[in-house]
């Protein structure tokens, strides 16, 4: 079993609709959680980060955690074809430990 | 924000040459920076973790002598790849978190693009 695991997609959806995507863990060591966004032939870009379970919100994406289930969530609402990209789950136990990543979500927004 | 530097972006070399990526990180300090390895449609993959003023350490079935990495400094990293093949060919990410800050953020950078012809 991963210890991350994401479904690959992809996920289309259309302009306005609300995305959610999602990842469960195993390690239940894991404290930080956090969700990049990849576009194509680009690096990771920090979206949100979160430790403890609940909601966290910035703008039109919120980002969930539930540490009891080991179920991490990314919601992201009006979304925009500009969102389209891959959208690559992460957490770590802490400190300057390495970060585990999910294989990552393609969305797709259709206009 | 923290903003991570990666140079060059794309490189094109011959096989058996070596080949070098800096990492800066711009607005921060950096004791710890990441080197990962992405094939397309893959997620990321950890090469090695480097560590300022000491050796880096390499993830299982990462040959250290063929990717030497160097973190002389608080704000860079490179990443050396030696004696490049066709094989070598892929997309190299480095990434780093800010001295200090216990939390887990990573910043990565644009990436680099290596073809090994």
């Amino acid at each position: 079993q991963k210890e991350v695991e994401q479904d690959p997609g992809p996920l289309s959806v259309p302009e306005g609709a609300i995305v959610s995507l999602n990842c469960t863990y195993s390690n239940s060591a894991f404290q930080y959680f956090m969700w990049y966004r990849q576009y194509s032939r680009k690096g990771p870009e920090l979206l949100m980060y979160t430790y403890s379970s609940g909601n966290k919100e910035d703008g039109r994406f919120t980002a969930q955690v539930d540490k009891s289930s080991k179920y991490i969530s990314l919601f992201i609402r009006d979304s925009q074809p500009s969102d389209s990209a891959t959208y690559l789950c992460a957490m770590n136990s802490g400190g300057y430990q390495k970060v585990t990543f999910g294989i990552g979500t393609k969305l797709q927004v259709i206009p | 924000g923290a903003v991570v530097s990666q140079h060059p972006s794309w490189v094109i070399c011959k096989s058996g040459t070596s080949v070098k990526i800096e990492c800066r990180s711009l607005d921060f300090q950096a004791t710890t920076m990441f080197w990962y390895r992405q094939f397309p449609k893959q997620s990321l993959m950890l090469m090695a973790t480097s560590n300022e003023g000491s050796k880096a350490t390499y993830e299982q079935g990462v040959e250290k002598d063929k990717f030497l990495i160097n973190h002389a400094s608080l704000t860079l990293s490179t990443l050396t790849v030696t004696s490049a093949h066709p094989e070598d060919s892929s997309f190299y990410i480095c990434s780093a978190m800010i001295a200090g800050f216990n939390t887990g953020e990573l910043f990565f950078g644009e990436g680099s693009r290596l073809t090994v012809l």
